[in-house]
């Protein structure tokens, strides 16, 4: 049982690139998110889903998509990278009955 | 969900009891008061949460006011494997995608 796995671990990507961040978890729970914390702060929503199929946006979603067609897999994707999107990325899963979010080892993204 | 202040940071002698307060004075009455705690560069990790009752689990302790506007959460022996920054959430159980708003937190440094 591997929890939530994140990849890639580390990227430094160009202004104006874009990038696929992975996320992938195997506990079947149907809750899924994306946080990016910037240095020193705390950590703030991206993106939700509810399960396959259904995505929402959370406080922070400009610059970003995502797509939920499986239950395991919710990958976020930049389209065109610029300097403030430089941060630390985790993806979270949620276990239904105590509702304890289990978040992955996150990805550190720089964009220069 | 409701707003929370907590302290930046405090220190904690190594095996003493570290005692956290976080301050909630708009918590609603079906809000829940959440812990979790960020290790250096590792994804949130979760310790606890409750409603107005007091909770024990082999982390912590959480300790709620009788007006539950304030809480404390409790670890019993700090050990140097506890420093990291800690935050306290509130939040409306089971409300729309069950999502999870982080503050500053208190950053909390356990010294021999």
């Amino acid at each position: 049982n591997a929890g939530v796995t994140q990849t890639p671990k580390f990227r430094i990507l160009k202004i104006g690139q874009s990038m696929t961040l992975q996320c992938t978890q195997d506990m079947n729970h149907n809750y899924m998110y994306w946080y990016r914390q910037d240095p020193g702060m705390g950590l703030k929503l991206i993106y939700y889903s509810v399960g396959a199929g259904i995505t929402d946006k959370g406080e922070v979603p400009n610059g970003y998509n995502v797509s939920r067609s499986t239950t395991e897999d919710f990958p976020l994707r930049l389209e065109l990278a610029a300097p403030s999107q430089t941060s630390v990325y985790f993806c979270a899963t949620l276990r239904d009955r105590l509702y304890e979010q289990y978040f992955g080892p996150g990805t550190r993204l720089t964009v220069t | 969900d409701a707003k929370t202040t907590q302290p930046p940071s405090m220190d904690c002698a190594e095996g003493r009891a570290a005692n956290l307060p976080c301050n909630h004075s708009t918590i609603s009455g079906n809000e829940y008061v959440y812990w979790y705690r960020q290790i250096h560069s590792q994804g949130p990790q979760y310790i606890i949460h409750g409603l107005k009752n007091n909770e024990t689990n082999e982390m912590a302790s959480l300790i709620i006011t009788e007006d539950r506007k304030s809480s404390t959460l409790i670890l019993p022996h700090a050990t140097l494997r506890d420093t990291a920054v800690y935050y306290c959430i509130v939040r409306v159980d089971k409300a729309a995608g069950n999502k999870l708003t982080f503050g500053g937190g208190t950053r909390v440094l356990v010294k021999p």
